[in-house]
């Protein structure tokens, strides 16, 4: 799986917009992009995932640049309880559903009041 | 919403014991995985296990360590002879298998803590 990229952390405002970085340079056609939070002592919590299409759901929307090399996730209106630890994860589709996650260590959202 | 369950949530052994966790998989996946945090540390993939067998481990998934699906509910992990480093949170996961290509997110449990002392 191609590795990713991620600031160490970064704080927002409460009620702000959230814009979470990702670079992956190296990811190939068949790679998704997936987004994973980790809650201080919970176990990581799925977010979103997109392949190049620009996509959004209850939690978030995460855009792909045209040339798949970064995305950012975007929490649109941040509140104290998305303080947490954010994973962008790489992980190729081959079809036998079997293939894990590899965590790297995020990046520390810390949302200020 | 459908939930990954895990018990006990705190375990507590003494070096050399033996112990098993436990996870209840959300009920239409078919695709299961184990991975630990130590503390401080990455979250780290162990197994994962399909159709009643492992299919992919990691180097740390050694002689040591064993799953198995004992009903149509539960999925375990057993750990024999339990060293100090073994000492981290253990999570257990599950997939929905999607037809083709897609394969679905992965849905964690909340994670037992194992203590060795």
């Amino acid at each position: 799986d191609a590795k990713t990229t991620q600031p160490t952390s970064m704080d927002c405002a409460e009620g702000r917009a959230a814009n979470l970085p990702c670079n992956h340079s190296t990811i190939s056609g068949n790679e998704y992009v997936y987004w994973y939070r980790q809650i201080h002592s919970q176990g990581p919590q799925y977010i979103i995932h997109g392949l190049k299409n620009n996509e959004t759901n209850e939690m978030a929307s995460l855009i792909i640049t045209e040339d798949r090399k970064s995305s950012t996730l975007i929490l649109p209106h941040a509140t104290l309880r998305d303080t947490a630890v954010y994973y962008c994860i790489v992980r190729e589709h081959s079809g036998g559903g079997a293939d894990g996650l590899t965590f790297g260590k995020g990046t520390h959202l810390i949302i200020q009041p | 919403e459908p939930e990954v369950t895990q018990t006990p949530s705190h375990q507590v052994t003494q070096m050399g014991q033996e112990v098993i966790l436990r996870c209840v998989p959300i009920s239409n996946h078919l695709y299961f995985y184990w991975y630990r945090q130590i503390l401080g540390q990455k979250v780290e993939f162990l197994v994962s296990f399909y159709n009643n067998e492992i299919s992919e481990k990691s180097e740390i998934f050694d002689d040591q360590f064993s799953v198995e699906r004992p009903d149509g509910s539960n999925f375990t992990l057993k750990i024999r002879s339990t060293k100090l480093e073994d000492s981290a949170m253990y999570f257990c996961a599950s997939s929905e298998r999607d037809s083709g290509l897609y394969n679905s997110p992965l849905h964690f449990g909340n994670g037992t803590r194992l203590t060795v002392t």
